[in-house]
């Protein structure tokens, strides 16, 4: 089973409101990403948690605040969005095996969450 | 930091001919991961095939293969007798070894003509 699932598929919010989208797996990988993709670009990398702890940021503004609960769960907390952050974002994990790295370490995408900014 | 180049913003192809995707990237590493990433309309990305720079040997996958040169910094993606199904913006990948960071390039969508 190589599903990583995402909730919800579409959200609507308003500038001043407070979200979050969810993300899970449940194929044992310890790392987990967030990504954002704006209409025909490629994915941004936004952040990476790797055994539940945040390994990547890439500078991302504070009004997105990650939260990894446990190995299987990640979400993404949204606050005082604008409307330029309105994307399709795309989790998604990996085995992330230690030590070193196997071509196992392959990133698995959700569908991802359709999110708009009004 | 290393780039990912995909020169052609789109492709076609007749249903059942073989297309050629190309992709260079830029790094200073030496092992690697190299990747190709398939999103149709759906957006939900799917994997294609997968390369570790370490392995002479070109990786495929069915109807997919494809020509790894690492001197050259090349990743080319070959669809052999190409479906309908293939149509989709494929994105390649590199993530680096000593890290989960992965960069995708700017995408080339193709087009399978019946």
């Amino acid at each position: 089973d190589t599903e990583v699932t995402q909730t919800p598929k579409h959200l609507v919010m308003g500038m001043t409101n407070k979200k979050s989208l969810k993300c899970e797996q449940h194929m044992g990988h310890r790392a987990m990403y967030w990504y954002k993709q704006k209409a025909k670009k490629p994915p941004e990398l936004m952040f990476v948690y790797s055994y539940e702890k945040l390994s990547i940021n890439e500078s991302v503004p504070s009004r997105f605040s990650p939260e990894c609960p446990n190995s299987s769960l990640l979400n993404l907390h949204l606050h005082a969005l604008q409307p330029e952050d309105s994307a399709l974002y795309l989790c998604a994990s990996s085995q992330d095996e230690r030590p070193g790295r196997s071509i196992t370490d392959t990133q698995y995408f959700g569908p991802g969450t359709r999110l708009t900014v009004l | 930091a290393q780039t990912v180049t995909q020169s052609q913003p789109e492709m076609s192809v007749q249903e059942a001919e073989t297309v050629t995707l190309s992709c260079t990237y830029d790094t200073s590493e030496s092992d690697y991961y190299l990747f190709w990433y398939k999103q149709p309309p759906s957006r939900q990305m799917i994997l294609v095939i997968r390369q570790e720079a370490y392995k002479q040997q070109n990786a495929t996958e069915n109807r997919f293969s494809v020509n790894f040169q690492k001197a050259a910094k090349s990743f080319s993606l070959k669809i052999s007798d190409s479906q309908l199904g293939d149509a989709a913006m494929y994105f390649c990948a590199y993530r680096s070894w000593a890290n989960n960071d992965m960069r995708f390039g700017a995408g080339t969508r193709l087009t399978v003509k019946p």
